[in-house]
């Protein structure tokens, strides 16, 4: 079945620190590949996406590359800020595509 | 307003109680899904829906039960709980159009029981 893992955390930068969250993805066929970000006290919300082998999705300042050879989709920031503290979950939509797959989730804590 | 909304944000109940989640959304979407969240674990589906007429079981629906009651609602439901239903969980839509598989979230109802 399809499975996702994913770095684990927690996570503790200073701001302007280089993020690298990694993830890696167990699928058969060809996924749809997320990131979705769930900020204190919230729902989650989809941060970025990409669709087919070697798509970036991209946002916010964050990026992440699909890339089927290494069944990859690492999350990459140049910068953080305080204000990207949140928990990261990657995740995956294949076969029927009727529900995403997550991975564990990724604690960020970005300190002044 | 949220598009996807839940009621109650926050619950205590005690053991053996029933317990009734509520969902709600505003985009018009036919496919409507119930997670669970737990520290470390991610999240896990416990029901989902593709219409009013469809449900079906995810990975974890023992001691759980839902509800379509019409294209827009969407209810979880605890019949006996117990303390290790205790978590948060979320409810999430996806149109049928979609077909990358993203979700729309509701933010959350966390439950606790005693």
């Amino acid at each position: 079945g399809n499975s996702v893992t994913q770095m684990e955390g927690p996570v503790t930068l200073s701001e302007e620190a280089f993020l690298t969250i990694n993830c890696t993805y167990t699928a058969t066929g060809y996924p749809s590949l997320f990131w979705y970000v769930q900020y204190p006290g919230e729902g989650l919300q989809l941060l970025l996406k990409a669709t087919k082998a070697d798509d970036k999705g991209s946002n916010k300042g964050f990026e992440a590359t699909y890339r089927k050879e290494t069944t990859s989709f690492h999350l990459e920031k140049g910068s953080v800020q305080v204000s990207d503290s949140a928990v990261y979950f990657c995740a995956l939509s294949g076969g029927s595509n009727y529900k995403l797959t997550f991975g564990k989730g990724t604690l960020l804590t970005v300190n002044p | 307003d949220a598009d996807v909304t839940q009621t109650p944000r926050n619950r205590i109940t005690k053991t053996g109680k029933r317990i009734m989640l509520e969902c709600s959304q505003t985009k018009g979407h036919d496919r409507m899904y119930w997670y669970r969240q737990d520290p470390g674990l991610g999240l896990q589906l416990i029901y989902y829906s593709f219409d009013v007429k469809d449900i079906n079981k995810g990975e974890i629906s023992d001691g759980y039960s839902v509800s379509r009651q019409a294209q827009a609602k969407f209810s979880l439901s605890l019949e006996s709980a117990i303390p290790n239903q205790t978590a948060l969980y979320f409810c999430a839509t996806r149109g049928a159009g979609e077909d990358t598989g993203e979700l729309f979230f509701g933010e959350g109802s966390r439950l606790t029981v005693l």
